[in-house]
């Protein structure tokens, strides 16, 4: 069955420092998601993305935050100055008609 | 309006039961309604999702109960094993952008 790739499972940053999360989104999808979940609360949306470019962002995905798909199969989540609160599990879907698949998620730790 | 709410926020079931988790909404545009099954450590991965002109849709032992004009609808879960132990997350969306609006969860465990 097809999966979301999302790399490195866990990463662990220093705060001001800027992180790169990846994902390999299923080939025939055509919208991508990035969200996140802080410890043992809800998932909270980021960002979504079609045709190549941002079709609707959350009030968490401020000017610290970018998304790209650089190479027609990579989706890249860029923070670039890490504070202590972005510290989460974030997760890359995607989905061709509303069926979302999740990949398992970077942890990512700002220490 | 966008919230959709969840409870309750953990339940304990002996296993042969039927949990029951439950979820309202207010926004009536919302017009998709995925419940999804997320394991610790795991992506939330979908289980089973109705749509507001249908009042019920069975998948295995998975059933979703949608009341559209309460604006609630629940999981039952037939018949629960302790591999169903699980964090329920029921969601719903609206229009061509597909952001799902989350419950926040709840923790089930079956008992052997």
């Amino acid at each position: 069955e097809p999966e979301v790739t999302q790399t490195p499972s866990h990463q662990v940053t220093q705060m001001g420092q800027e992180v790169i999360l990846r994902c390999v989104p299923i080939s025939n999808h055509l919208y991508f998601y990035w969200y996140r979940q802080i410890l043992g609360q809800k998932v909270e949306f980021l960002v979504s993305f079609y045709n190549n470019e941002i079709s609707e962002k959350s009030e968490i995905f401020d000017d610290q935050f970018s998304v790209e798909r650089p190479d027609g199969s990579n989706f890249t989540l860029k923070i670039r100055s890490t504070k202590l609160e972005d510290s989460a599990m974030y997760f890359c879907a995607s989905t061709l008609n509303r069926g979302y698949t999740f990949g398992s998620g970077t942890r990512l730790t700002v220490v | 309006q966008q919230q959709v709410k969840q409870s309750p926020q953990s339940l304990i079931v002996q296993k042969g039961g039927i949990p029951i988790i439950n979820c309202a909404y207010e926004n009536t545009a919302f017009d998709y309604f995925p419940w999804y099954q997320q394991f610790p450590g795991k992506g939330p991965a979908l289980l089973i999702a109705i749509r507001p002109d249908v009042s019920e849709k069975k998948e295995g032992r998975f059933t979703i109960s949608f009341n559209k004009s309460a604006k609630q609808f629940s999981l039952h879960i037939m018949d629960s094993q302790p591999g169903d132990s699980a964090t329920y997350f029921c969601a719903a969306s609206k229009g061509s952008n597909y952001q799902l609006i989350w419950g926040a969860g709840t923790k089930l465990i079956i008992k052997p």
